[in-house]
């Protein structure tokens, strides 16, 4: 069974610094699929980035971008120019690749709850 | 606006009262989820369908129960809740197929049941 493993339960920083929030997973597959989710205090989850594990480039969206180190089996998310409305608990998960049409399942990491300060 | 939605958002119960958690998406999804978190800690997903009368249980047990005649919607049942059952209710959906951005999960807001 895959495990997802988030080893830093808090993390604090000044607003504008640039945070790295480090995940690992274990899996002995070779195609799947890596996520980020936020979910602000009392707020809906949402996408923050994902990353297909048969792309070598690492994906990023605006201000966030990932380390997907594939042989180490990593997937650290970074936060450039934190803004308060970073401050939220962030989820790494980990879905299976399935051919056809089976329900992919996310496997969640214990998540990472990042506090950015004025 | 396409969206998932989830109602109530806060429940407060008694022991032994049946119950029903309402989700909905208006994304056309196939695939439906129904995860359960406790504060602070990771999703475990409970329920899951394919589509329309396709339900399956998840990696975690749990004394819910699901149904799904309707793509748009995927109801959670409790027929005796418990105090055991307090927790939150995240239900998601994604589309049907494989590949890149179909596999994405859209949440919904969740419902946080208390029972006492």
């Amino acid at each position: 069974a895959q495990t997802v493993t988030q080893s830093q339960p808090e993390m604090s920083v000044q607003e504008a610094e640039t945070v790295t929030l480090s995940c690992t997973y274990d899996t002995s597959e070779s195609n799947y699929y890596l996520f980020w989710y936020k979910q602000p205090p009392s707020r809906q989850m949402i996408l923050v980035i994902r990353q297909e594990a048969y792309k070598q480039q690492n994906a990023t969206e605006n201000r966030f971008s990932v380390n997907f180190q594939k042989a180490a089996k990593s997937f650290s998310l970074k936060i450039s120019d934190s803004q308060l409305g970073d401050t939220a608990m962030y989820f790494c998960a980990f879905m299976n690749h399935l051919l056809g049409q089976g329900a992919q399942k996310l496997v969640f990491g214990q998540g990472t709850r990042l506090t950015i300060n004025p | 606006e396409a969206d998932i939605y989830q109602t109530p958002r806060y429940l407060v119960i008694g022991t032994g009262k049946k119950i029903t958690l309402e989700c909905s998406q208006t994304m056309g999804h196939d695939k439906m989820y129904w995860y359960q978190q406790d504060p602070g800690m990771e999703l475990h997903l409970i329920h899951y369908s394919y589509g329309v009368n396709s339900t399956e249980k998840g990696d975690l047990s749990s004394e819910s129960t699901v149904s799904r005649i309707r793509t748009e919607h995927f109801p959670l049942t409790l027929e005796s809740a418990r105090p055991s059952h307090t927790s939150q209710y995240l239900c998601a959906s994604s589309e049907l197929g494989s590949g890149g951005a179909k596999e994405t999960q859209y949440f919904g807001p969740g419902t946080r049941l208390l029972v006492l």
